[in-house]
């Protein structure tokens, strides 16, 4: 069973550009979620989505945003770069989506972004 | 402001020994609790995840949680080498929807 597959891997970007990733959660999850690691926050929650709705967001600019697509995988784009973006950008499935605590995320490997 | 607080570390354990890790998180609302290893440039992996009061055991690991005292532990019995991992604890408010809130992790060393 694929994993989580999240494309590109690394990626090098100037300030102000904008940048878009994608994520292919493991097919049956239907949720996906977005984290931002970085050395200082640690991880940090993005948004997340389900059937192609952001259900929840968490406490970053409106430069982040994402959407969800018809088969689940979903994309984020980061607008007007700062060079605090810089991070490890991890999607997340999962496949219980209901009111259970217990939703368990498997992560991809990420996207390193570097804002030069 | 939801918070999960972990020791960072190094913590450092011989080979074998009971190696112990700790958390405690902010938010009385919090109803479930993960444990995630992550490896050097590598993505985070689930360990465990535990909702109830009392101790739940998966192999060499056993979770602990204390919703009185807002505290949720990691035990790794016979500790091997390759147990030398950051360990990132994690809390979720309500459900699925909701993101989780992850403590900075703390960096575990197994000496051989």
């Amino acid at each position: 069973k694929a994993g989580v597959t999240q494309t590109p891997r690394y990626l090098i970007k100037t300030r102000g550009q904008q940048v878009t990733l994608s994520c292919s959660p493991i097919s049956g999850h239907r949720s996906v979620s977005w984290y931002q690691q970085t050395p200082g926050q640690g991880l940090q929650f993005l948004f997340e989505y389900f059937s192609e709705t952001q259900r929840n967001k968490g406490n970053f600019p409106g430069r982040f945003s994402g959407r969800q697509f018809s088969n689940s995988r979903s994309e984020m784009n980061v607008s007007t770069l700062e060079l605090g973006d810089s991070a490890l950008y991890l999607c997340a499935s999962s496949f219980i989506t209901g009111a259970s605590g217990a939703n368990v995320l498997t992560f991809g490997a990420g996207s390193r972004l570097t804002v030069l | 402001q939801k918070e999960v607080e972990q020791n960072s570390g190094p913590l450092s354990v011989p080979e074998g020994a009971i190696a112990s890790l700790n958390c405690t998180y902010s938010d009385r609302g919090s109803q479930s609790f993960f444990w995630y290893r992550q490896y050097s440039g590598k993505s985070p992996e689930l360990i465990m995840f535990i909702y109830s009061n009392g101790d739940k055991e998966d192999g060499r690991f056993t979770a602990q949680l204390n919703k009185a005292s807002q505290y949720v532990s990691l035990l790794i019995r016979d500790s091997q080498p390759s147990d030398s991992a950051t360990y990132l604890c994690a809390a979720r408010t309500g459900g699925g929807a909701d993101g989780l809130t992850f403590g900075k992790g703390t960096h575990l060393i197994i000496q051989p």
